[in-house]
């Protein structure tokens, strides 16, 4: 299966840390690349590969996977951390996937 | 800096057609292989097609095959999306992306704004 699969929705109180996972069955082929999205603006790429952070992305984000899950986490969340978050991949055919999405709230 | 720029967006009838640009600047264009995303209201994205550089690798997501096609020109650095048939579930903000790869990892390095498109009558 090429499906990603997200919990629709996460909350984190203020300054802890938080995790997001994505699973699938191309995860165990392919490293997941993370997106964030805010409301009204386009998603913005905050990792991918093994645990790469493109330029201007905190290293309070961080990426880790394992099997046919990938993770994204947030240490010490920030309320600018609340969006919603997707996870994509890619399957064996080359078709490009993305999860659900994961909606994270600050508390 | 890497610039892209959606245009073509609009009202459309269902059945109807629409082509979408997507006009990069700031970088070798020729280089990448470049995607389409869209998002309807309210919901999550939703890749739609994949072409490579060099136009030899074409991919697209089911929702779409048979309905569109995905171009470009390099000498124009622009990447385009025909899409027929349209019907209301198409209706959507319609993104295009860079992509770019490593070690067994693809991903979307650069987006644009985005273009809405409306089906309806």
């Amino acid at each position: 299966s090429s499906e990603l699969t997200q919990d629709p929705a996460v909350s984190v109180a203020l300054g802890q840390t938080v995790r997001i996972t994505c699973q699938g069955d191309s995860l165990r082929t392919y490293y997941a690349s993370w997106y964030q999205q805010k409301p009204g603006q386009a998603p913005v790429l905050v990792l991918y590969g093994n645990n790469y952070r493109p330029s201007g992305i905190p290293d309070r984000i961080s990426g880790s996977s394992s099997g046919n899950r990938a993770s994204l986490t947030i240490t010490g969340a920030q309320a600018k951390d609340e969006a919603d978050y997707y996870c994509k991949s890619r399957d064996s055919s080359g078709n490009r996937v993305f999860g659900g999405g994961t909606k994270l709230t600050v508390l | 800096e890497v610039q892209l720029v959606e245009s073509g967006g609009g009202l459309v009838q269902p059945g109807g057609s629409l082509r979408l640009s997507c006009a990069a600047s700031g970088f070798d264009f020729r280089r990448f292989g470049m995607n389409w995303v869209r998002q309807a209201p309210g919901k999550g994205l939703e890749w739609l097609s994949y072409i490579s550089s060099s136009r030899d690798t074409i991919f697209y997501a089911d929702s779409v095959k048979g309905r569109s096609t995905i171009s470009r020109d390099n000498d124009k650095k622009s990447l385009y999306l025909q899409m027929n048939s349209l019907r209301a579930e198409d209706s959507a903000v319609y993104y295009c992306a860079r992509e770019n790869s490593g070690y067994y990892s693809v991903y979307f390095d650069n987006w644009g704004q985005g273009t809405l498109v409306t089906v309806s009558s």
